[in-house]
């Protein structure tokens, strides 16, 4: 079975300031990989995903993320930090069998931005 | 847009009621899914469905039940809600050819 690693709780960052979560992940084949995003009192939006290609994916709102297979890693970043950005984050994989190919979330990351 | 709606943002019920958790899309995605969210664990799988009147059980499954009787519906039971089912709930849905969820607002459900 797959499992998700979001190490770092909680991040503090000014405003302006660059941003990395982490994010690790174990499963036996190509990964199917996803960050996605939660604002206070909503549901979860995508930023981004990676199925196969380029390592380097960008998403929407200036982040990207990049898959490294021998760190078994797919780390979100962002160079200049907005106060909007200030939400939780939360990374997932993709299982490719099963009948509907669930996601298996991380516990999440919690972003604040300092003005 | 792919749009998820779940039918109330917060809901109180009491101990021992019969809960009905409603999510409708409107994109015609065959899988539809049920988590809960929980500080510090992240969305856990409860059930999800895969067609109409088709439903598999997830990582939590254990006083919930599910619905499906159209392909838009998904439906979420508590059949005797407790406490400790005090949490958000989120639904999602996908297509069968695409791994993206589409998510729901969510359902902030308190038990007393």
């Amino acid at each position: 079975a797959q499992s998700v690693t979001q190490p770092d709780i909680h991040i503090t960052v000014s405003e302006g300031a660059s941003l990395e979560l982490r994010c690790n992940y174990s499963y036996g084949a190509t990964p199917y990989l996803f960050w996605y995003v939660q604002s206070p009192g909503q549901g979860l939006q995508l930023l981004l995903k990676y199925f196969s290609g380029d390592t380097l994916v960008q998403g929407i709102k200036g982040f990207e993320a990049e898959f490294k297979r021998s760190q078994s890693s797919f780390n979100l970043r962002k160079p200049s930090v907005h106060w909007s950005d200030a939400a939780e984050y939360f990374c997932a994989v993709g299982a490719s069998s099963g009948s509907a190919r669930q996601l298996t979330f991380g516990s999440g990351t919690q972003l604040t931005v300092l003005p | 847009d792919v749009k998820v709606t779940q039918s109330s943002r917060y809901l109180v019920k009491r101990t021992g009621e019969k809960v009905f958790l409603e999510c409708v899309q409107d994109m015609d995605h065959e899988n539809m899914f049920w988590y809960r969210q929980d500080p510090g664990l992240g969305l856990r799988l409860i059930y999800f469905s895969y067609d109409v009147k088709m439903k598999e059980k997830g990582d939590i499954p254990e006083g919930y039940s599910v619905s499906r009787e159209k392909k838009e519906r998904f439906s979420l039971i508590l059949e005797s809600a407790s406490t400790n089912q005090t949490s958000m709930y989120l639904c999602a849905s996908r297509s069968q050819e695409n791994y993206e969820q589409y998510f729901g607002p969510g359902t902030r459900l308190t038990v007393t």
